[in-house]
């Protein structure tokens, strides 16, 4: 069965610095990634996915991630981060039963 | 651009209590998702439903969780005799392929007292 991890619960960076949230799966295949966002009080919103094709996918509000099969990594950055941005960020994977699985989601704070 | 809708946003019950959580599907998607999310812990899938029946549930769907779209268009979720552990916010997610990316909505937080 697919999992999930993200080593990272909680990160804390300046507003205009660099960010990178890590994720890493496990699964046999070649899997469907996704990164989903949740503002408090909010639903997921999906920033990006990746099933096939080029590794660097763009996604929504400046965000990419770049899919690593060597390191069985899939991990969202962002040049430079807005107060906007501080929200809880999820991990997820699609195995062959077409389930999501994600992970247990990295928490950011954006500070002034 | 369509979005996935539910109601209510918050539901407060009593343990013991039978509730009905909604959701409006994008109009054209096919397969239906319920997941849930305890407080401070992962999301965690439910049950997926397509053509009118369950494709696949959890070992947490057990016998007092259904599922059903009664009229076409809501997509449901009953609880049949709350406990304090089912205190989650509860999203439902719907796609118009199998392998086509979720679309969440913003989710029925329920608290059982």
């Amino acid at each position: 069965a697919q999992s999930v991890t993200q080593p990272d619960i909680h990160i804390t960076v300046s507003e205009g610095a660099s960010l990178e949230l890590r994720c890493n799966y496990s699964y046999g295949a070649t899997p469907y990634l996704f990164w989903y966002v949740q503002s408090p009080g909010q639903g997921l919103q999906l920033l990006l996915k990746y099933f096939s094709g080029d590794t660097l996918v763009q996604g929504i509000k400046g965000f990419e991630a770049e899919f690593k099969r060597s390191q069985s990594s899939f991990n969202l950055r962002k040049p430079s981060v807005h107060w906007s941005d501080a929200a809880e960020y999820f991990c997820a994977v699609v195995g062959s039963n077409y389930k999501l699985t994600f992970g247990k989601g990295t928490l950011l704070t954006v500070n002034p | 651009e369509p979005e996935v809708t539910q109601t209510p946003s918050h539901q407060v019950t009593q343990m013991g209590q039978e509730v009905i959580l909604r959701c409006v599907p994008i109009s054209n998607h096919l397969y239906f998702y319920w997941y849930r999310q305890i407080l401070g812990q992962k999301v965690e899938f439910l049950v997926s439903f397509y053509n009118n029946e369950i494709s696949e549930k959890s070992e947490i769907f057990d016998d007092q969780f259904s599922v059903e779209r009664p009229d076409g268009s809501n997509f449901t979720l009953k609880i049949r005799s709350t406990k304090l552990e089912d205190s989650a916010m509860y999203f439902c997610a719907t796609s118009w392929r199998e392998d086509s990316p979720l679309h969440f909505g913003n989710g029925t937080r329920l608290t059982v007292t």
